[in-house]
């Protein structure tokens, strides 16, 4: 059964830091990866997809790196702004089936 | 990136009715749609599969007679809690895979259910 882990849980830093979220999963026999910002009380807006045989990906000021031996991947923000402020989540997908972690909560401060 | 649109985004019932929940896809066609149940501060926890034309898959667990799950074309997927307990109080969002490779996720808006 495949898990998700995602570090930090919570994550606060002022306007215009860059910063790194981590992802790791127990299960490297995926489809793709997909990382997800979550507004409170709303849906998931998919970022990123990274297919199993990729690297990364980047969207704007987004990076997100996958090594699937090692069942890790990251989620870059480059010069973050208080409209990121959501909760993330990564999500390998597995027989098409995604399985989430809990998220980590991004704060950006003003 | 494609659209999926929830119907409603909020609903409140009595104990003991049902509620329906539909999802669409808008600009593309999907032969299955994903429903998840989300608790506060925990994961997504995928409910079940639904497949046009057939019967939905189950996750362990999940009870598919109070769950009740149509899809019965290519766009619309429908969740209908049935005699909801306020335990069913919950956050639902369902999803579709599409994309180049068809296998990239598009979720909804979700649906805040709340059960008095």
């Amino acid at each position: 059964k495949q898990e998700v882990t995602q570090i930090p849980a919570a994550l606060s830093v002022p306007e215009g830091e860059n910063l790194v979220l981590n992802c790791s999963f127990t299960d490297s026999a995926i489809y793709n990866l997909q990382w997800f910002r979550q507004d409170p009380g709303k849906g998931l807006t998919s970022l990123l997809l990274i297919q199993s045989s990729q690297r990364e990906q980047t969207s704007g000021r987004l990076n997100a790196s996958l090594d699937k031996s090692s069942g890790r991947s990251t989620l870059y923000i480059a010069a973050s702004q208080p409209g990121d402020s959501a909760t993330y989540l990564c999500a390998p997908a597995g027989s098409y089936q995604l399985t989430f972690g809990k998220g980590t909560k991004l704060s950006v401060i003003p | 990136g494609a659209v999926v649109s929830q119907h409603p985004s909020r609903v409140i019932c009595k104990s003991g009715t049902s509620v329906k929940i539909e999802c669409r896809s808008l600009d593309f066609q999907a032969t299955t749609m994903f429903w998840y149940r989300q608790f506060p501060k925990k994961s997504l926890m995928l409910m079940a599969t639904s497949n046009e034309g057939s019967k939905a898959t189950y996750e362990q667990g999940v009870e598919k007679d109070k769950f009740l799950i149509n899809h019965a074309s290519l766009t619309l997927s429908t969740l209908t809690v049935t005699s909801a307990h306020p335990e069913d109080s919950s956050f639902y969002i369902c999803s579709a895979l599409t994309g180049e490779t068809g296998t990239e996720a598009f979720f909804g808006q979700g649906t805040r259910l709340t059960v008095v």
